[in-house]
């Protein structure tokens, strides 16, 4: 296992389409989190599930945001209908409950929106 | 050298000298801390971490110190390397066992040879 996976490392789009990111977490790990960054920004919290439950969503997830985990291994994040404000780098992580908080970030996937 | 607060975005230090990069964090009830570096096209990586009941950490090279009282904390980095580059956040987790952290804004460290 080589850590967090995430696909595509980028990605440019036209303002109003649809963009899904994947996010393949370390194996062993039951908690996986989604992060937004904007440039010189530290990460801010989107939303995190436990195996396959979705447990919490920030203000930040606005409809437009949907993120899955089907059976609690690889998650996908879906923007609809994107804007420019949306261009940014979306970072996933996993970790396993019980253990730190210290978890494992993929490479995250560089959205821009043109 | 040193960075005071979370503006001042940019700590330059030659290489070999140690660095402290200091953070002021938010909530009182966190109880976790971590400091993480990230290098430009990078995920943020973990350093080290320390929770709440302790008021310093050691790993290789790296020191955490927490004070509670001011609700600060700082990441001292001895004989600095250019690999040592990057920018440094801290995080804390704010809402008990979610693990969802709150970043700090981050430092760029930049070492001269």
């Amino acid at each position: 296992d080589t850590g967090v996976s995430q696909n595509p490392r980028h990605k440019i789009t036209k303002r109003g389409q649809n963009v899904t990111f994947r996010c393949d977490p370390i194996s062993e790990h039951n908690r996986l989190y989604w992060y937004r960054q904007t440039l010189g920004q530290g990460p801010e919290f989107l939303t995190y599930f436990q195996n396959e439950a979705q447990l919490e969503k920030s203000r930040l997830l606005s409809d437009r945001f949907s993120a899955e985990r089907p059976k609690g291994s690889f998650s996908t994040l879906e923007i609809q209908r994107t804007e420019q404000g949306d261009s940014a780098m979306y970072l996933c992580a996993s970790t396993f409950v019980g253990g730190n908080y210290g978890y494992t970030f993929g490479s995250g996937t560089r959205l821009t929106v043109v | 050298g040193e960075s005071v607060g979370l503006h001042l975005p940019t700590l330059s230090v030659q290489e070999g000298d140690n660095s402290i990069i200091n953070c002021a964090y938010s909530n009182s009830a966190s109880d976790y801390f971590i400091w993480y570096k990230q290098e430009s096209g990078k995920g943020p990586q973990f350093i080290i971490d320390i929770r709440s009941n302790m008021d310093k950490r050691q790993g290789q090279r790296v020191t955490v110190l927490l004070n509670k009282t001011v609700k600060h904390l700082s990441l001292q980095i001895a004989a600095t390397q250019p690999g040592d580059s990057a920018v440094y956040f801290c995080a804390e987790n704010i809402s008990g066992n979610t693990g969802k952290l709150i970043f700090g804004q981050g430092t760029t460290l930049q070492v001269k040879p």
